[in-house]
């Protein structure tokens, strides 16, 4: 099963709410990411995740914030976000190797108004 | 220069043609290589890892030159079902950060 799920599938919010994104995956995997991906863009990366901690920050802005709450869990906090920051967000996960085959969710297609 | 660095295309072919694309990196450290395949407005597939030795998957094949630095992938037999973006991915020895080429679009026309 190679299957990374993501909710919402699709997200409206206004530049004062705070929302929540989320991602699933059972396959062992101990390395998560999230990417954000504008349109005719490949993926940027924002975060990941390693076993539980977070090893790479993109110098993403904190109105981004990760969370890791187990080794099948990441979320990404929203708050106070722009309207350019409307994108696809993609979560990935892989073997905790380094260079492994990331896997991705379906993403959520956010919409800041 | 791009770390990775892809013709963004398009190229539309007719179906049945093969079709070949090419990706160059510039990191020599980068260790694992791989195509995606994304579809409009979905997720990126992985379509397949790329061995030194070279990889065939059906009607898909894929190169690595280390020496001149650049992956290619190869299709055979077009289908209509193949039009998609390819996009390829390197990522450096122990670290989590795959690198994105911008992706080729290719278009298989009927």
């Amino acid at each position: 099963d190679t299957e990374v799920t993501q909710t919402p599938k699709h997200l409206v919010m206004g530049m004062t709410n705070k929302k929540s994104l989320k991602c699933e995956q059972h396959m062992g995997h101990r390395a998560m990411y999230w990417y954000k991906q504008k349109a005719k863009k490949p993926p940027e990366l924002m975060f990941v995740y390693s076993y539980e901690k977070l090893s790479i920050n993109e110098s993403v802005p904190s109105r981004f914030s990760p969370e890791c709450p187990n080794s099948s869990l990441l979320n990404l906090h929203l708050h106070a976000l722009q309207p350019e920051d409307s994108a696809l967000y993609l979560c990935a996960s892989s073997q905790a190797n380094g260079g492994a085959e990331a896997f991705f969710g379906q993403g959520t297609r956010l919409t800041v108004v | 220069r791009k770390e990775v660095e892809q013709d963004p295309g398009p190229f539309n072919v007719p179906e049945g043609a093969t079709v070949a694309f090419n990706c160059t990196y510039s990191n020599s450290a980068s260790q694992s290589f791989f195509w995606y395949r994304q579809d409009c407005r979905k997720e990126p597939k992985l379509l397949m890892s790329v061995y030194s030795s070279g990889n065939e998957d059906g009607r898909f094949t894929a190169q690595l030159n280390r020496a001149s630095q650049y992956i290619s992938l190869l299709i055979r037999d077009s289908k209509l079902s193949d039009s998609a973006t390819y996009l390829c991915v390197v990522a450096p020895l122990g670290t989590y950060k795959y690198i994105f080429g911008t992706g080729t679009r290719l278009k298989v026309l009927a």
